[in-house]
């Protein structure tokens, strides 16, 4: 079945270090990838997204993925992280040729001063 | 991006009370409206699918008849919990797809409180 893997559930950085949040996919053909944040009792933002062409994803607020078709992987990455970047990310792909989305179960981002 | 927009954000209701669910996209034609529910602490689960015009697909395990959906526009879709129980208390979010887009795009969120 198609799924999507947030391998982390929790992860802890301190404030200015780089971050990576690790999303694996599985099944099929290369499906179109996001990642969201969502910050408590609010809705889902965007970061960024894949469909094709250059695998390396520029997204908003300094972040970028990496799409590895070799590895079903789509990490995110942060090279220096801001308190304000504590908040719950999800990964999550198509399913199918549609636009449903399947998450991930999400890693919560703690940033510690 | 397009804007989708869900209302109410919050609702509280009684215990056997129905609540209604508004999603609508402000700026382009929705074909397609999915219906998302997050428990606290969990990822988000799609509940349905509606397409205007047409009976909404519902996801394995997902009553239709006590979330019962309608997209009558191609600019809005509702979501109705009908007789509402606590264990119904969740955040329900829409997104909205179509209209050429290659992408569906997250309403706000609406946080359900049955007591």
């Amino acid at each position: 079945a198609q799924s999507v893997t947030q391998p982390d559930i929790h992860i802890t950085v301190s404030e200015g270090a780089s971050l990576e949040l690790r999303c694996n996919y599985s099944y099929g053909a290369t499906p179109y990838l996001f990642w969201y944040v969502q910050s408590p009792g609010q809705g889902l933002q965007l970061l960024l997204k894949y469909f094709s062409g250059d695998t390396l994803v520029q997204g908003i607020k300094g972040f970028e993925a990496e799409f590895k078709r070799s590895q079903s992987s789509f990490n995110l990455r942060k090279p220096s992280v801001h308190w304000s970047d504590a908040a719950e990310y999800f990964c999550a792909r198509t399913k199918g040729a549609t636009n449903k989305l399947i998450f991930g179960t999400g890693t919560l981002l703690a940033v510690q001063p | 991006g397009a804007v989708v927009s869900q209302h109410p954000s919050w609702v509280i209701c009684k215990s056997g009370t129905s609540v209604k669910i508004e999603c609508r996209s402000l700026d382009f034609q929705a074909t397609t409206m999915f219906w998302y529910r997050q428990f606290p602490k969990q990822s988000l689960m799609l509940m349905a699918t509606s397409n205007e015009g047409s009976k909404a697909t519902y996801e394995q395990g997902v009553e239709k008849d006590k979330f019962l959906i309608n997209h009558a526009s191609l600019t809005l879709s509702t979501l109705t919990v009908t007789s509402a129980h606590p264990e119904d208390s969740s955040f329900y979010i829409c997104s909205a797809g179509g209209g050429g887009r290659t992408e569906a795009f997250f309403g706000q969120g609406t946080r359900l409180t049955v007591v």
